[in-house]
């Protein structure tokens, strides 16, 4: 069976800072990999989407980047966390071409100090 | 207009109650649907699909109408437990992402 794997599950950042959140996909090949980002009290935003290795698709300019160094791995990125950064964190993958919904991670909650 | 509109809630219910969600979508050419449960601090889990003929998950009934870019969730006898963020989906854009609402919070209360 498919499981993937988010972390850290909490993370308290300075502004200022860099960030690294990791994401991988266990039982799948070639999964769409996702990152979103929930502030409070909103809803998902979809923030990158990957299609394959090195293929990454930015859906809202932002502070943030992404990398997509291996088939079952997605990290999100920052050189220097902003306040406004703080959010729930959370990745997903999803068969390629595939019409069924996404399995998410468990998240990582982001707050920036 | 926004890609995917809910109900704005919250919904305060008795137990045993029937409670309805409905939800919009603008793109006519979106091609799947879903309904996910968010419980409070958690990720997104999917609850069901949702197809045009309507279907059936125990006390849950997801239905969707094209013509009027509607999707709606019914549940009966409501649990404690069904106390949750119901989030609508939709699978649009431009590369056929999946698109959420806002999400409606459900409170069962005994």
């Amino acid at each position: 069976s498919q499981t993937i794997h988010q972390w850290p599950a909490t993370l308290v950042q300075p502004v200022g800072s860099p960030l690294s959140l990791e994401c991988t996909v266990e039982g799948t090949s070639n999964p769409n990999l996702y990152w979103y980002r929930q502030a409070a009290g909103r809803g998902l935003q979809l923030l990158f989407y990957s299609v394959g290795i090195g293929q990454i698709s930015s859906e809202v300019p932002q502070n943030l980047s992404a990398s997509r160094p291996q088939d079952r791995q997605f990290i999100l990125s920052s050189k220097k966390l902003l306040l406004s950064d703080s959010g729930f964190y959370l990745c997903a993958w999803g068969r390629t071409g595939g019409f069924e919904g996404y399995t998410f991670g468990s998240g990582t909650r982001l707050t920036v100090v | 207009r926004k890609e995917v509109e809910q109900d704005p809630g919250p919904f305060n219910v008795p137990e045993g109650a029937t409670v309805a969600f409905n939800c919009t979508y603008s793109n006519s050419a979106s091609q799947s649907f879903f309904w996910y449960r968010q419980d409070c601090r958690k990720e997104p889990k999917l609850l069901m699909s949702v197809y045009s003929s309507g279907n059936e998950d125990g006390r849950f009934t997801a239905q969707l109408n094209r013509a009027s870019q509607y999707i709606s969730l019914l549940i009966r006898d409501s649990k404690l437990s069904d106390s949750a963020t119901y989030l609508c989906v939709v699978r649009g854009g431009s590369q056929g992402n999946l698109i959420f609402g806002k999400g409606t919070k459900l409170s069962v209360k005994p």
